[in-house]
């Protein structure tokens, strides 16, 4: 059956430390991938897409890698900070339409 | 600040009441999506118009009806609602098509009593 997994446990780090992400997926051919923040109570808030061609995306202190071989997209947040804290999710584009696939999302909690 | 305005932020109604979620985007984009979220699920799919037109309703009960009057405006109608329907109501748009990333408005916490 198709699966989208995002990290099952909130992930709690450090302050000024690396968080990374992941998103594995099964029986998916996806054109894209996206990756959201979400924060309490608010609507998602797009981060980053990457193109099943592409390896590896940036943003300022956001990197996105996609290996389709592995069926497997990392997030990662250099340098994080407490205002990093938020759930996160990612979203597959697939299928004949590209709706988009979600994830459950994983909270980020940042510590000082 | 989002570019997508949703209203009433909150909304409290019985389960006979007739009521409407609005959206409003003044990107010029020509796909526009409902989309409904329970607390720690991901955004469900509910409908998407593209150029005014609804393309998509992921089998939504009638008790849902959408309205999208011009390229700018989403509304969606909501009629004898169940308690289970209490949720996060999510608008977003996307420029046009079925790539690109989408825009939210901050969502309609509906709760229905």
């Amino acid at each position: 059956s198709q699966k989208i997994e995002q990290n099952s446990e909130a992930l709690n780090i450090q302050e000024g430390k690396t968080a990374t992400l992941t998103c594995n997926y099964t029986n998916y051919s996806p054109a894209y991938l996206q990756w959201y923040r979400q924060d309490p109570g608010r609507g998602p808030v797009f981060l980053l897409l990457i193109r099943e061609n592409e390896k590896e995306k940036r943003k300022e202190r956001l990197k996105v890698t996609f290996d389709t071989t592995l069926k497997q997209s990392l997030f990662h947040i250099t340098a994080s900070q407490p205002a990093d804290s938020a759930t996160y999710l990612c979203a597959l584009g697939a299928g004949n339409n590209r709706k988009l696939i979600w994830g459950l999302g994983t909270s980020l909690a940042v510590n000082p | 600040d989002t570019e997508v305005t949703q209203t009433p932020k909150h909304l409290v109604m019985g389960m006979t009441n007739k009521k409407s979620l609005k959206c409003e985007q003044h990107m010029g984009h020509r796909a526009m999506y409902w989309y409904k979220q329970k607390a720690k699920k991901p955004p469900e799919l509910m409908f998407v118009y593209s150029y005014e037109k609804l393309s998509i309703n992921e089998s939504v009960p009638s008790r849902f009806s959408p309205e999208c009057p011009n390229s700018s405006l989403l509304n969606l109608h909501l009629h004898a609602l169940q308690p289970e329907d209490s949720a996060l109501y999510l608008c977003a748009c996307r420029l046009w098509g079925d790539t690109g990333e989408l825009f939210f408005g901050e969502g309609s916490r509906l709760t229905v009593l």
